[in-house]
């Protein structure tokens, strides 16, 4: 039973556009959230985190909100580039495991 | 500073051989973490290390695969023998406390046919 959806196996945003990711999750342990982001033949590069205490979190061009009443949290790019297309994982973790808990993926295009 | 770095990047072995993976944390990352991901499927967590100690080896699929993480520094993941289901990117990880961000290598390409 997966605990962490991306449902969006793939989105294409034109350059200059808003990207947005979302990500579902069942369990109401999890207090830390994390995109990562991945290029073909790398390993996940860690984007952007949350915890649960926040409803947003912003870093430059990237911000994660938190909605936890949903347990829903989402990925905003603003502006897209080019070179932001790959795939985004949502993961999750609970203190005391701190294993991380990853979604599908979803594969962002942003069309130049 | 240097990255997580894991060897080899890829290979490519036959039903019922075993293959050992290699995993060199960032230096001074006590926490070591494998995680699996086969075949565009989600990233499952396989085990994790407290320097030497194995602190979580929940995600381990069965006694095929072994995992050693001697002094405390890198550490190897044997799987003998490879099954078919096997196959997938082995991707390694570290942090410096448990609670801090975990940061990836560039993952193994194991192929078993």
């Amino acid at each position: 039973d997966q605990q962490v959806k991306q449902n969006s196996p793939s989105l294409s945003v034109q350059e200059g556009r808003i990207s947005i990711l979302n990500c579902d999750y069942t369990n109401s342990m999890f207090d830390y959230f994390l995109w990562y982001k991945k290029y073909p033949a790398e390993g996940p590069t860690f984007l952007i985190s949350i915890s649960s205490i926040k409803d947003k979190n912003e870093d430059g061009r990237f911000t994660v909100f938190l909605n936890k009443s949903a347990k829903h949290l989402s990925l905003h790019i603003v502006p897209s580039q080019p070179g932001d297309s790959a795939v985004y994982f949502c993961a999750a973790s609970t203190s005391g495991t701190y294993k991380y808990i990853f979604g599908t993926g979803t594969r962002l295009k942003v069309l130049a | 500073e240097a990255g997580v770095t894991q060897f080899p990047s890829h290979s490519v072995i036959e039903k019922g051989q075993t293959v050992t993976l290699r995993c060199d944390p960032i230096s001074g990352h006590d926490n070591l973490y494998w995680y699996r991901r086969v075949m565009g499927k989600e990233i499952k967590f396989l085990l994790h290390f407290v320097k030497e100690s194995k602190q979580d080896e929940s995600g381990m699929p069965n006694n095929r695969f072994l995992a050693e993480r001697t002094g405390g520094t890198y550490s190897t993941l044997k799987v003998q023998p490879a099954e078919l289901e096997d196959s997938g990117v082995y991707f390694c990880a570290s942090s410096t406390q448990v609670y801090e961000t975990q940061y990836f290598g560039p993952g193994t390409r194991l192929l078993v046919l």
